[in-house]
């Protein structure tokens, strides 16, 4: 089966940058997506890595290395409206499912 | 083009009830997957459908659980006798192609609907 571990918890500062780092284990391996979930509201997708290096989409970027098995979002310019929380989430080639499995999360909270 | 639609948003039932939550994909997607979330937890797999078929039930408990999704109308998971450990937010998501003959792994989530068991 799979597992992802990420931090439960990070705080910053508005304005900062931070780092959110997932670690994974499956069989197999499709790519690392990330999602934001604000609370009550729907996770929605922000980036996938599918290949080693660094995807960059406006303040946001995230970094694959498969021969660690880790990746990390990188959030910029740190907003207020960035509290939330951020879930890794992989498929596994050999997942007969075809679905992601996800992390626990890591909730963000930005302070002022 | 209208997101992935899911409705109650919030439904509460009593013990021993039974729990009907629906979903309507993105248009143009054919696949639907379930997934719970228990408050400050992660999203757990439940079960990934496609028009008439069950895929993947591998997440959902043995009993009391069951999903469908008909040729026509919405995606359908069905909880009966609900039981206090039922309570979370449901959240369906549509794809538009199988996962595995996809370049990515982009599944888009509705707003899910939050089940409370008094």
């Amino acid at each position: 089966g799979q597992s992802l571990e990420q931090p439960s918890e990070v705080t910053a500062v508005e304005g900062a940058i931070v780092q959110i780092n997932c670690t994974y284990q499956t069989s197999g391996f499709y790519g690392l997506s990330w999602y934001q979930q604000h609370d009550g509201g729907a996770p929605t997708f922000l980036s996938y890595n599918a290949l080693d290096g660094l995807e960059e989409t406006g303040r946001f970027s995230s970094f694959l290395s498969r021969s660690d098995s880790y990746g990390y979002l990188l959030l910029q310019e740190l907003q207020m409206k960035d509290s939330a929380s951020y879930f890794c989430a992989v498929r596994d080639r050999d997942n007969a499912g075809n679905m992601l499995t996800f992390g626990g999360g890591t909730r963000l909270m930005v302070k002022p | 083009n209208a997101g992935v639609m899911q409705n109650p948003r919030h439904l509460v039932r009593r013990r021993g009830q039974e729990a009907r939550l629906r979903c309507s994909p993105m248009k143009g997607h054919s696949h639907v997957y379930w997934y719970r979330q228990l408050p400050e937890e992660g999203l757990k797999f439940m079960v990934y459908l496609q028009k008439e078929n069950i895929i993947d039930e591998s997440g959902m408990p043995k009993e009391r659980f069951s999903a469908e999704f008909p040729k026509e109308g919405p995606s359908i998971l069905r909880i009966q006798q609900v039981v206090r450990g039922d309570s979370a937010a449901y959240f369906c998501a549509s794809s538009p192609v199988n996962l595995r003959a996809s370049s990515g792994n982009t599944i888009y989530f509705g707003e899910g609907s939050w089940l409370t068991v008094v």
